[in-house]
């Protein structure tokens, strides 16, 4: 149990175009669902704090505007990255949770590479 | 400010030997303590966790890991290492005092030598 998808896996795309990012919680509804970034070598860095039906929550030097995120249901998360650059290359992993004390469970990350 | 250490970078061990991979918090009463593992390119997940009770916690794949409150500390062990156990290790804390979130280590990467 507790499995999160994400799709696409990997994304190449031009600058300025923007890409969207899906994260799904397969067999649990996932009240709160979280995205992170986590550049090559790097520990995770979280993005922000979406709970379905309200607005995310975004960490401090996080762009809201550049990484928008919606949480329309209990099961799906999506984070669009607008007018992509190269430097917002990296790697997207998301993560849901439907109980504080159980954790979070997470995604196999997308691999996003902006040309 | 809110912070976990694991003082590790790197860790070689040969396969079969004991393991250990180390983790301190910086605060908190009531942590809630966990430890992940992420294989290169894949997503995070979850060995095992603590929240209250036996601070002996068993989780999955061999390991296990012992909540120090006095230490502020949450060590990984595993008594005999397979090949398959190369990876990358992270200790997270959350729970209230920590905004109910996720503060992760900076990971541990683990070698198994043969």
């Amino acid at each position: 149990g507790a499995v999160v998808s994400q799709h696409p896996s990997r994304v190449i795309c031009k600058s300025g175009t923007s890409v969207k990012i899906e994260c799904r919680s397969l067999d649990f509804q996932a009240t709160t669902m979280f995205w992170y970034r986590q550049f090559p070598k790097q520990s995770l860095m979280l993005m922000a704090t979406s709970n379905e039906g309200s607005k995310a929550t975004y960490e401090q030097g996080v762009e809201k505007d550049k990484f928008l995120i919606n949480h329309a249901s209990l099961t799906l998360s999506t984070l669009t990255v607008t007018s992509a650059h190269p430097e917002d290359s990296s790697f997207y992993i998301c993560s849901a949770r439907d109980d504080p004390l159980a954790g979070q469970y997470f995604g196999p990350g997308t691999r996003l590479t902006v040309l | 400010a809110q912070s976990v250490t694991q003082p590790d970078i790197h860790i070689t061990v040969s396969e079969g030997a004991s393991l250990e991979l180390r983790c301190n918090y910086s605060y908190g009463a009531t942590p809630y303590l966990f430890w992940y593992v992420q294989s290169p390119g894949q997503g995070l997940q979850l060995l095992l966790k603590y929240f209250s009770g036996d601070t002996l916690v068993q989780g999955i794949k061999g390991f296990e890991a012992e909540f120090k409150r006095s230490q502020s500390s949450f060590n990984l062990r595993k008594p005999s290492v397979h090949w398959s156990d190369a990876a990358e290790y992270f200790c997270a804390v959350g729970g209230m005092e920590y905004g109910n979130k996720l503060v992760f280590g900076a990971g541990t990467i683990l070698r198994v030598k043969s």
